[in-house]
């Protein structure tokens, strides 16, 4: 596969403040990348997607940043809430077939 | 719409036992179902990529004698993890393709193996 198992790193935001969560991948030939949110013993959740001929993409309070050069997305989640809290996960999808790779996944925790 | 469920939401089996899981496109065929194994704290990772009508695609890694994946009709995939061992116990979730860049998670189900 094209992730590896590690243990989550940890983000904590005040209330109201914005938050960038990175996500660096692994295939250069990957073409389309998504952003998930996982909340405890659920499954995840679609929240933004990019195609890799883009280098920006916004939402409703979101917005993901395509850095092919380094392989870097970002993912920017503007006035951060409480019901933001959550495990964020990017995954890509290499060109060759339609299968979504995750990757290590941060963990948001907002401070009311 | 879009939504995929799975069944049971948790399982508790003794080692040595043999679990199903089914999941199920609720509202949509997906010809393409995917599913995934999450330990705690950790990212999802690919078992398998499951066609209806044909047999899974497993990931490296992945025994599929030990994973046995069904992939009957266009709304129900099944993974069976025989002879269940403590080390089995995790996460597993499915998701569904509507599309070549859409796939619909379900909301998992727990493993645990006393």
């Amino acid at each position: 596969g094209e992730s590896v198992g590690l243990h989550l790193p940890t983000l904590s935001v005040q209330e109201g403040d914005n938050s960038i969560i990175n996500c660096a991948y692994s295939n250069s030939a990957s073409d389309y990348f998504i952003w998930y949110k996982q909340e405890s013993g659920k499954g995840p959740q679609f929240i933004i997607d990019i195609r890799s001929n883009m280098d920006k993409r916004q939402g409703q309070r979101v917005t993901v940043l395509l850095n092919k050069t380094v392989k870097h997305l970002s993912l920017q989640i503007a006035a951060t809430q409480p019901g933001d809290s959550a495990v964020y996960f990017c995954a890509e999808r290499p060109n060759t077939g339609n299968q979504f790779y995750f990757g290590t996944g941060t963990s948001l925790t907002v401070i009311p | 719409g879009a939504v995929v469920s799975q069944h049971p939401s948790w399982v508790i089996c003794k080692s040595g036992t043999s679990v199903k899981i089914e999941c199920r496109s609720l509202d949509f065929q997906a010809t393409t179902m995917f599913w995934y194994r999450q330990f705690p704290k950790q990212s999802l990772m690919l078992m398998a990529t499951s066609n209806e009508g044909s047999k899974a695609t497993y990931e490296q890694g992945v025994e599929k004698d030990k994973f046995l994946i069904n992939h009957a009709s266009l709304t129900l995939s099944t993974l069976t993890v025989t002879s269940a061992h403590p080390e089995d116990s995790s996460f597993y979730i499915c998701s569904a393709s509507l599309s070549y860049n859409e796939q619909f998670f379900g909301p998992g189900t727990r493993l645990t193996v006393l």
